[in-house]
């Protein structure tokens, strides 16, 4: 129940393309999802995050889109860049009090190709 | 502005010998305070964290241990290390009552 399922594992888009990653999740409880991009060699960064009270959230080219009855949450990016190239990973907490522990997905290598 | 320290960046261990990783965090107090471990082309699995000094919760059984010995330093530590223990270890921080974790640069261990 405490899974975050992630797809696809790898993903190829052209640049100016559209890339899509989508997770689902089983813990209704979850309040908060955020999603980390990671470049190779380094330690993941927070891109963009989202609370189920809304469906959407932009920033820039990044959009995080929220469907809580299906239990899902997917991250576009828009006009993909090949500087976009890195692994992402979704993620998902439960307020706990100030002990809130994230549980990822097992993350997307995106390539993004000229 | 914090900043998360993380040492040695690199490391290759024969196996059997001891292990002892470094997390430092500046620029904040009383930070939560994590270790994940991400095998090659995997996610991130969570192995320990700390709310507090001396305060230690395991998520995963294993052969490693952490310690927060003061309130911005994390040790993570085996006797004996595996094959298995090959990994990227990951240390974060996050300020109580926010949910945003923020992570150091990470440590490649290889165990020969």
């Amino acid at each position: 129940q405490q899974q975050v399922k992630q797809s696809p594992q790898s993903l190829i888009v052209q640049k100016g393309g559209i890339s899509i990653i989508n997770c689902a999740y089983e813990n209704t409880a979850f309040d908060y999802f955020p999603w980390y991009q990671q470049f190779p060699g380094k330690g993941p960064a927070l891109l963009i995050a989202i609370r189920p009270d809304v469906s959407e959230k932009k920033e820039g080219r990044f959009t995080i889109s929220f469907n809580k009855s299906a239990k899902q949450f997917s991250l576009h990016i828009m006009d993909s860049q090949p500087g976009d190239s890195a692994t992402y990973f979704c993620a998902a907490s439960v307020s706990n009090f100030g002990n809130e522990k994230l549980t990822f997905g097992t993350g997307t290598r995106l390539t993004i190709i000229p | 502005s914090q900043t998360i320290h993380q040492w040695p960046a690199t490391l290759v261990q024969p196996v059997g010998s001891p292990l002892s990783l470094e997390c430092t965090v500046e620029g904040t107090s009383n930070p939560n305070l994590y270790w994940y471990r991400q095998a090659a082309g995997r996610g991130l699995q969570l192995l320990f964290y700390s709310v507090g000094i001396g305060q230690i919760s395991s998520e995963v059984p294993q052969n490693l241990s952490a310690s927060r010995p003061q309130d911005r330093q994390f040790i993570l530590s085996s006797k004996k290390l595996l094959l298995s223990d090959s990994g990227f270890y990951l240390c974060a921080w996050k300020q109580e009552y926010q949910e945003t974790q923020y992570f150091g640069p990470g440590t490649r261990l290889l165990v020969l």
